[in-house]
């Protein structure tokens, strides 16, 4: 089974500021890269699944881009909201394993 | 309900009980997962089914856990002589697609918190 990796842990960033998250995952048999938000008490979310090489994808204020071949991929934040707080997490399938998730990167916003 | 509906939602047990855990998915999805998060840990597979049928059962934890799926819609996560290790929130997800996890997003539900005393 591959290793997800996510960075920071956790991070607290002030209302307005622009942020940015890592997820790094082997290279080697790609199929596809997710990314979902998981608030406090409730079910984590699709934010997007992405599958090409220099893909980049964008729902309104996040934004989020692709490296297959390095195997790396970024999470954006731009002007960070109090109700963006959530655990973002990023997953990628291996063998028979649907998919394999990182631990998260826990994002505090403060107003 | 539209969504994926997990029950219980908060399940609190003594050492050595057995706990069910129930897992709706939407309808119509075929593929159906189930996940773990202990505390201080990150998701961690258990199972997933295509259909009725479970390709992988490697991920449970032990002989103790087990699960089924009935009809292609239901599916049951069975945790027997429950131990302090299994306190943990299930997840249950699921997929419109055959390894929908390929090329699309999973629906999760809410989650069932087990504590395990």
């Amino acid at each position: 089974i591959l290793n997800v990796e996510q960075s920071p842990q956790s991070l607290h960033v002030q209302e307005g500021d622009s942020t940015n998250f890592t997820c790094s995952f082997p290279s080697s048999n790609f199929y596809a890269l997710h990314w979902y938000r998981w608030e406090t008490a409730k079910s984590p979310e699709a934010l997007f699944v992405m599958t090409l090489n220099g893909d980049e994808k964008k729902k309104g204020r996040i934004s989020a881009t692709l490296n297959t071949k390095e195997g790396y991929s970024y999470l954006y934040i731009k002007g960070s909201q109090p109700e963006d707080s959530a655990t973002y997490l990023c997953a990628s399938p291996s063998g028979n394993t649907p998919l394999v998730f990182g631990k998260g990167t826990r994002l505090s916003v403060i107003a | 309900g539209a969504g994926v509906s997990q029950s219980p939602s908060n399940k609190v047990t003594e050492k050595g009980k057995d706990v069910e855990l129930r897992c709706d998915p939407i309808s119509g999805h075929t593929a159906l997962y189930w996940y773990r998060q202990s505390l201080g840990q990150g998701l961690e597979f258990l199972i997933y089914f295509q259909g009725n049928s479970a390709p992988d059962k490697s991920g449970l934890p032990s002989d103790r856990f087990s699960a089924e799926r009935t009809g292609g819609s239901v599916s049951t996560l069975t945790i027997q002589r429950t131990q302090q290790e299994d306190s943990a929130v299930y997840l249950c997800a699921s997929s419109f697609q055959l390894q929908g996890h390929l090329t699309g997003e999973l629906f999760f539900g809410e989650g069932s918190r087990l504590t395990v005393l």
